[in-house]
């Protein structure tokens, strides 16, 4: 199975300070995605990064990407209480676009 | 950006009842629509892939005769909870990809939360 894993599964941090969020998977990928959730809400769509991609960036958020360690971390600075939500990262199946395997997420608490 | 909506939001049912959970693309059609299931706390689970006009591909450990899927058109997926029972209560949350776009994307439903009683 693909399904990641992901570090913390919690981090709780004062509103200003970065966050960092890990996401390790199994086998090889096309791309990895990352997806926040607010509690009991849909996804929203992060950011996408391609295997061929090292680091991604996106107004406060920073990507990066080792395909040889087989890992992405998400970098969120000057944090913010509206950040306080679950990231989860997402690959496809390396043969196969079409199917997300989700990490196990970190839910992140911004303290005002 | 592309809009998916599921219907109900939210549905309390009776043990042995089956649930049906409907999930549509407004403004795009797709052809691939996925369907996963999220425990409290937990992340999302690939149940299932539905295929417009073809039978859908369900992953390893999924019952096809418990959740039905059925994707008659290129806007919507239906996923019916068959019997249901009280371990079946969970977050279902649907995906479509738009035929006009790239294999990468996938679109979010908002979530259909169904409890079991």
């Amino acid at each position: 199975s693909q399904q990641g894993e992901e570090d913390p599964q919690a981090l709780s941090i004062q509103e200003g300070e970065n966050a960092t969020m890990n996401c390790s998977y199994k086998t090889s990928i096309n791309n990895l995605q990352w997806y926040r959730q607010n509690s009991g809400r849909g996804l929203v769509h992060l950011i996408l990064i391609r295997s061929n991609e090292r680091e991604k960036h996106s107004g406060r958020l920073r990507v990066t990407l080792d395909t040889s360690k087989k890992s992405s971390s998400l970098l969120i600075t000057a944090s913010r209480a509206a950040d306080t939500a679950s990231y989860f990262c997402a690959t496809d199946e390396g043969s196969n676009f079409n199917k997300f395997y989700f990490g196990s997420g970190t839910k992140l608490n911004v303290k005002p | 950006g592309a809009v998916v909506s599921q219907h109900p939001s939210r549905v309390i049912c009776k043990s042995g009842t089956s649930v049906k959970i409907e999930c549509r693309s407004l403004d795009f059609q797709a052809t691939t629509m996925f369907w996963y299931r999220q425990f409290p706390k937990q992340s999302l689970m690939l149940m299932a892939t539905s295929n417009e006009g073809s039978k859908a591909t369900y992953e390893q450990g999924v019952e096809k005769d418990k959740f039905l899927i059925n994707h008659a058109s290129l806007t919507l997926s239906t996923l019916t909870v068959t019997s249901a029972h009280p371990e079946d209560s969970s977050f279902y949350i649907c995906s479509a990809r738009d035929v006009a776009e790239n294999q990468e994307t996938q679109y979010f439903g908002p979530g259909t939360r169904l409890l079991v009683l």
